[in-house]
């Protein structure tokens, strides 16, 4: 049982090129997230979804896309890739379903470096 | 939005004190309390989940209580040890399971 996967672990990009991040979970989940994490802001939700077929935005979604593929999969694209998203992205996943207190399982990471 | 505060940011402290730290929040609004504990490199791991019945969790040596009508939670750690150090986030989820993080508290335990 892996868990929750993340690729890649490491990316460096050039101002303006895209790239999709990858995220997989096995756990039969419902709901997937993604955050990206920077010095002193904690994590903050960048899109999630529910369930499979539903797409979110959270609470900085400005310069990303997100495809559930399936109810295993969530990618998250950055089309043209600023300095200001050189950060730690995560990806969460947790059962739900509604009046549930499931809690979120996270991936590895990946720590990407925008030039 | 959920505003989720934690404070202290960080805290240093020795090897055997007890220690504590509070995350706050304005409305009970959300349909759960979360902790989570992570280590540098790592990804964050769940500690506890508590509903707004507001039951005391307790795991080893962590404990956490629930305070939904003064709206806060103290995450307490007794005897705290070196490889406790780590940064503890607190969460709130909605109806949706969307999950609100505060900025956490970074704990150094000193041998």
């Amino acid at each position: 049982n892996a868990g929750v996967t993340q690729t890649p672990k490491f990316q460096v990009l050039k101002t303006g090129q895209s790239m999709t991040l990858q995220c997989a979970q096995d756990m039969n989940h419902n709901s997937m997230y993604w955050y990206r994490q920077d010095p002193g802001m904690g994590l903050r939700l960048i899109y999630y979804s529910a369930s499979e077929g539903t797409t979110d935005k959270g609470e900085v979604p400005n310069g990303y896309n997100v495809s559930r593929l399936n109810k295993r999969e969530f990618s998250l694209r950055l089309e043209s890739a600023a300095p200001s998203q050189t950060s730690v992205y995560f990806c969460a996943s947790s059962r739900w379903g509604v009046g549930s207190t499931d809690t979120q399982y996270f991936g590895p990471g990946t720590r990407l470096t925008v030039l | 939005i959920l505003n989720v505060e934690q404070s202290p940011q960080s805290l240093h402290v020795q090897e055997g004190d007890s220690t504590n730290f509070t995350c706050s929040f304005p409305s009970s609004n959300f349909y759960a309390l979360h902790w989570y504990r992570w280590e540098t490199a790592k990804s964050p791991e769940a500690l506890f989940v508590m509903t707004l019945n507001g039951d005391e969790k307790k795991k080893g040596r962590i404990s956490a209580t629930l305070n939904t009508k003064e709206g806060y939670s103290y995450l307490y750690i007794k005897g705290s040890q070196p490889e406790d150090s780590a940064t503890y986030l607190c969460a709130l989820s909605d109806n949706f399971n969307k999950f609100y993080f505060g900025s956490g508290t970074k704990l150094n335990v000193k041998p």
